[in-house]
């Protein structure tokens, strides 16, 4: 199971940090990605991260403005995002990588508004 | 990295089948075999439905199937029901160790 918290409502320009806590499986055995959907829209990936090693990976639209890390002992998935604009607002999900590279279980999302 | 082309909107009758085409290059779905579809419906968070090109997870109702040729994949949908009206999303793998998600397409029982 997986469960988004931390979403809500945000001025442009502001910071907000989402987390996802992860149940059930091994957190370290597995990658983890957030994927990000704005109203009306598609499916955005936004970042992913290893389970092991911890290495990072960034669609060009966040990168160096959100961060993704993990604490494995906690069983926790967080996302730091900075310079916060309006077309971040979304609704994020956080993913479990299977056993190869695709996602096969989902949080319930949590909504990030940037709005003034 | 740009999004997968799908067509916006795809209809059929109950009972019959229906084909999604997801479109896209030599960095992602033709470099890989690692296609994977969700089905969300309005709402909802993505179900995985399909990975690896034409794997089925457990529970997934042997009427979705997938397949790929070049560049483009496709997700089949036979004996159409009312509950697979939804909105589907391939993705793949790409070269950059990232991921890519289709543009989306939304399946209309009629």
């Amino acid at each position: 199971q997986l469960l988004e918290s931390g979403g809500g409502l945000v001025q442009p320009g502001g910071s907000l940090r989402l987390s996802c806590a992860a149940s059930g499986f091994t957190l370290s055995n597995y990658a983890m990605t957030w994927v990000r959907q704005a109203p009306g829209k598609g499916l955005e990936w936004v970042s992913t991260i290893s389970g092991s090693s911890g290495r990072t990976f960034y669609a060009d639209s966040v990168k160096g403005r959100f961060t993704i890390s993990r604490d494995n002992s906690k069983y926790t998935l967080d996302l730091q995002m900075n310079s916060l604009r309006a077309d971040d607002t979304a609704v994020y999900y956080c993913a479990k990588k299977g056993s190869s590279p695709h996602h096969d279980y989902w949080g319930q999302g949590i909504l990030v508004t940037v709005s003034s | 990295q740009s999004a997968l082309t799908q067509p916006a909107s795809v209809s059929g009758s109950p009972g019959q089948s229906i084909t999604i085409s997801c479109t896209g290059t030599s960095s992602d779905v033709g470099g890989y075999n690692y296609v994977s579809w969700y089905q969300q419906h309005p709402g909802k968070a993505p179900k995985l439905i399909i990975y690896d090109v034409s794997n089925r997870p457990s529970g997934v109702s042997n009427r979705f199937s997938g397949s790929k040729s070049g560049y483009t994949a496709s997700l089949t949908i036979s004996g159409l029901q009312a509950e697979d009206e939804a909105d589907y999303y391939c993705s793949s793998y790409t070269i950059s160790n990232t991921y890519v998600f289709g543009t989306g397409t939304k399946v209309t029982v009629l």
